[in-house]
């Protein structure tokens, strides 16, 4: 089975521009949430979408968006770019089962470099 | 405060030694928690989760769980090279919301 997968891997934009990041997780999960990483530090968490839902969110300004469709896929969006936004963004997908603990199987990230 | 705080290191240990990570957590309602392993320019891979107090055993891998001092450990016995990476300590809270610390760098010296 195809583990959770992020697009694109790399990107460069300009401050100010808008950025939108993918992810598929893992066939039969149903939830999925956004982190940032900056070098040296661990994952901040952003969102948390399941079931199409979002049921959590970080201490992240408005400019940061998301959404999760049908089949479970996910868009994370960044609007008005700042330098500060520069990082790896990391999505990752869980069963969500309330009886379950809530393992994260990781994608590899997009490293997102804003100049 | 931070919500999950872990010494960053490095922590250097010699081959063969027991290596032992630590992490506090701010929150008495994390319900369950977890050791991350992230090598360099990866994303992080699962290697632990615990959620009863007491002690639990996956192969080299020992996880330590203590709610009333809200307190979690690993230990790595027998530590190889090959272990030499940053684990995150992470607690889950009601709601699945996941929060990680910031991550011990582990450093195994042959």
């Amino acid at each position: 089975d195809a583990g959770v997968t992020q697009s694109p891997t790399h990107l460069i934009k300009t401050r100010g521009q808008q950025v939108t990041l993918r992810c598929s997780p893992i066939s039969g999960h149903k939830s999925v949430s956004w982190y940032q990483q900056v070098l040296g530090q661990g994952p901040q968490f952003i969102f948390q979408y399941y079931e199409k839902e979002e049921r959590g969110r970080g201490n992240f300004p408005d400019r940061f968006s998301a959404r999760q469709f049908p089949n479970y896929s996910s868009e994370l969006n960044v609007n008005a770019l700042l330098l500060g936004d520069s990082a790896l963004y990391l999505c990752a997908s869980s069963l969500a089962d309330p009886s379950r603990f809530e393992k994260l199987f990781f994608g590899s990230g997009t490293q997102l470099s804003v100049l | 405060q931070k919500e999950v705080e872990q010494n960053s290191g490095p922590l250097s240990v010699p081959e063969g030694a027991i290596a032992s990570l630590n992490c506090t957590y701010s929150d008495r309602g994390s319900q369950s928690f977890f050791w991350y392993r992230q090598y360099s320019g990866k994303s992080p891979e699962l290697i632990m989760f615990i959620y009863s107090n007491g002690d639990k055993e996956d192969g080299r891998f020992t996880a330590q769980l203590n709610k009333a001092s809200q307190y979690v450990s690993l230990l790595i016995r027998d530590s190889q090279p090959s272990d030499s990476a940053t684990y995150l300590c992470a607690a889950t809270t009601g709601g699945f919301k996941t929060i990680f610390g910031a991550g011990t760098r582990l450093f195994v010296k042959a």
